[in-house]
């Protein structure tokens, strides 16, 4: 799987939009971009994922660029609740053995009241 | 809906026993996943089931880490002769199918500590 990189943290003010950069510069074209997020004591919770075409759901949007090497995770209107780690991954299909998640150091999101 | 449920949530034990940790799948999925979490660390894949396929057993720590899933839903993760080392927070995962594309969706684990 390709390796990912994310600012280790960033603030954003209740009530604005959070936007989350990750870089993947080395993807192939069989892997998909996931972003999940992981509130202190809690599991990892899944958000988004997506291909090449840019996607919305309940929770975010997901922004993938052009050339694929870059995306951003965008939280419309953050709230305190949105305070959490955000882990960007990049996985292939199938793959063999194990199909095991791994996460990186991913970003701390803090949002200001 | 009803997500991945994981009991118990918490577990103190003495080193040298016995812990078995329960996970229930999302109804449906067949791909089922067991992690570990140490304090501030990232996840460490343990083991895999697929449907009646033979599980990947590739992450499993030592020969004291088993799992079994029966019937295709419910899975035991179970560790024997606990270990200081083994406290940590198990986190178990599904999924609707393998391969990948589809997302794994967590349970919020057990967060195990031997005294």
């Amino acid at each position: 799987d390709a390796k990912t990189t994310q600012p280790p943290s960033m603030d954003c003010a209740e009530g604005r939009a959070a936007n989350l950069p990750c870089n993947h510069s080395t993807i192939s074209g069989n892997e998909y971009v996931y972003w999940y997020r992981q509130i202190h004591s809690q599991g990892p919770q899944y958000i988004i994922h997506g291909l090449k075409n840019n996607e919305t759901n309940e929770m975010a949007s997901l922004i993938i660029t052009e050339d694929r090497k870059s995306s951003t995770l965008i939280l419309p209107h953050a709230t305190l609740r949105d305070t959490a780690v955000y882990y960007c991954i990049v996985r292939g299909l199938g793959g063999g053995g194990a199909d095991g998640l791994t996460f990186g150091k991913g970003t701390h999101l803090i949002i200001q009241p | 809906g009803a997500g991945v449920s994981q009991s118990p949530s918490n577990k103190v034990t003495e080193k040298g026993k016995d812990v078995e940790l329960r996970c229930d799948p999302i109804s449906g999925h067949t791909a089922l996943y067991w992690y570990r979490q140490s304090l501030g660390q990232g996840l460490e894949f343990l083991i895999y089931f697929q449907g009646n396929s033979a599980p990947d057993k590739s992450g499993l720590p030592s020969d004291r880490f088993s799992a079994e899933r029966t019937g295709g839903s419910v899975s035991t993760l179970t560790i024997q002769r606990t270990q200081q080392e083994d406290s940590a927070v198990y986190l178990c995962a599904s999924s609707i199918d393998r391969g990948g594309v589809q997302p794994q969706h967590f349970g919020d684990g057990t967060r195990l500590s031997i005294l």
